[in-house]
């Protein structure tokens, strides 16, 4: 098994420009989210999802797409990117989201993302 | 989600034992806590979980305190790979993170 597989691991972005990161797990997981970290802080959750089709937001959500269409993928997308946005971004994935995660997380490698 | 409150930092000495504690007041009755941590340059990786009793697993042991308003991570001989950042979170159905327990271990 892969397990949590990101792509890409580095960017650079001009501000403005759009862009999807891409989040994939192959272990049948219902729930997946994404996070941002900034230098020398914890993570923030931007958006998650307990299942295909399901969506919802976290705690830092503006300015962030998600969809589910498939158990398996997750991509994030960055809409008009900002200095603001550059931070190293992870994807987790977890088998069981109700009523509560009562499962481990597995979380990806992180990409690396710099908007200029 | 329940929200979680750790020290910013501790120290150990290498093959010592370390008890990490976390306070979670809020956490409802059906909330998972989790423990995480995450090392230098790296994404975090789960350590241990439970609901009401103490668990053990090859990494860690958890102490959930009877009224399970906090719990304790211990690690019970620290080694230098274990200097990480050690997250606590009580989970509803999405997990979020405060901002960890930065363990410093001393040879």
């Amino acid at each position: 098994n892969a397990g949590v597989t990101q792509t890409p691991k580095f960017q650079v972005l001009k501000t403005g420009q759009s862009m999807t990161l891409q989040c994939a797990q192959d272990m049948n997981h219902e729930y997946m989210s994404w996070y941002r970290q900034d230098p020398g802080m914890g993570l923030r959750l931007i958006h998650y999802s307990v299942g295909a089709g399901i969506t919802d937001q976290g705690e830092v959500p503006n300015g962030y797409n998600v969809s589910r269409s498939t158990t398996e993928d997750f991509p994030l997308r960055l809409l008009s990117a900002a200095p603001s946005q550059t931070s190293v971004y992870f994807c987790a994935s977890s088998y069981s989201a109700y009523p509560t995660l009562s499962t481990e997380a597995f979380f990806g490698q992180g990409t690396r993302l710099t908007v200029v | 989600d329940a929200k979680t409150t750790q020290p910013n930092s501790m120290e150990s000495n290498e093959e010592e034992p370390v008890h990490l504690p976390c306070n979670h007041s809020t956490i409802s009755g059906t909330d998972y806590i989790h423990w995480y941590r995450q090392l230098p340059s790296q994404g975090p990786e789960y350590v241990i979980h439970g609901l009401t009793s103490n668990v053990n697993n090859r990494m860690a042991s958890l102490a959930i305190a009877e009224d399970r308003k906090s719990s304790t991570l211990i690690l019970h001989r620290a080694t230098l790979r274990d200097a990480a950042v050690y997250y606590c979170t009580s989970s509803g159905d999405m997990l979020t993170f405060g901002g960890g327990t930065r363990l410093m271990v001393k040879p």
